[in-house]
């Protein structure tokens, strides 16, 4: 099976400006979630969709927001960017049942804000 | 509540010693608890994982101990090798998964 995927890899932005991640999730897979790794940070929970549906949501302000496709595929959208969301970007998805299982990560989007 | 304590932020082991990290949690509706592997420009990987029905689980050089009453589990790498040299993360979870910091873990040769 193929893993899963992020788009872009790398992006640059300056402040103001949005920006728009894609994550494609392993086939089967139904659950995306999406976390923001910064150094001495770990990895902040942003949110999850499962069936096209926000199932959970992190501590991150309303500029955060997402969307999940019929086919899992996912999106995250980041509206007036500040100099604190460089950070990468790391979506994971998972079989998605009511039981937490291991989530597989993919290589995740670096997006720095100048 | 979500908040997941890691300790130590940094280790660093003789190749063939043990390593240990300890992580805290106060959530206690948490019932799993993934340990994962960063390596460096790479992606997390899952190592070894514990529910809360569990108190020890081992893969070969790696074991989880969980000790639900303390909020408290631990991972146990053995016969410590140059390609342990990662970063760990714990994670707690009950619908979504809170992470500890990490710990920068170096095998010295």
């Amino acid at each position: 099976k193929a893993g899963v995927t992020q788009t872009p890899r790398y992006l640059i932005k300056t402040r103001g400006q949005q920006v728009t991640l894609s994550c494609s999730p392993i086939s089967g897979h139904r659950s995306v979630s999406w976390y923001q790794q910064t150094p001495g940070q770990g990895l902040q929970f942003l949110f999850e969709y499962f069936s096209e549906t926000q199932r959970n949501k992190g501590n991150f302000p309303g500029r955060f927001s997402g969307r999940q496709f019929s086919n899992s595929r996912s999106e995250m959208n980041v509206s007036t960017l500040e100099l604190g969301d460089s950070a990468l970007y790391l979506c994971a998805s998972s079989v998605g049942d009511r039981e937490l299982n291991e989530q597989f990560f993919g290589p995740g989007t670096r997006l720095t804000v100048l | 509540g979500e908040n997941v304590e890691q300790h130590p932020s940094t280790l660093s082991v003789q190749e063939g010693d043990s390593a240990v990290i300890k992580c805290t949690y106060s959530d206690s509706a948490s019932n799993y608890f993934p340990w994962y592997k960063q390596e460096l420009g790479k992606r997390p990987q899952l190592i070894i994982d514990i529910r809360s029905n569990v108190g020890e689980k081992k893969d070969q050089r790696i074991a989880v101990t969980l000790n639900k009453t303390a909020k408290h589990f631990s991972l146990h790498i053995t016969e410590t090798q140059p390609e342990d040299s990662a970063v760990y993360f714990c994670a707690r979870g009950d619908y979504k998964l809170s992470f500890g910091a990490g710990t920068t873990v170096t095998v010295r040769a």
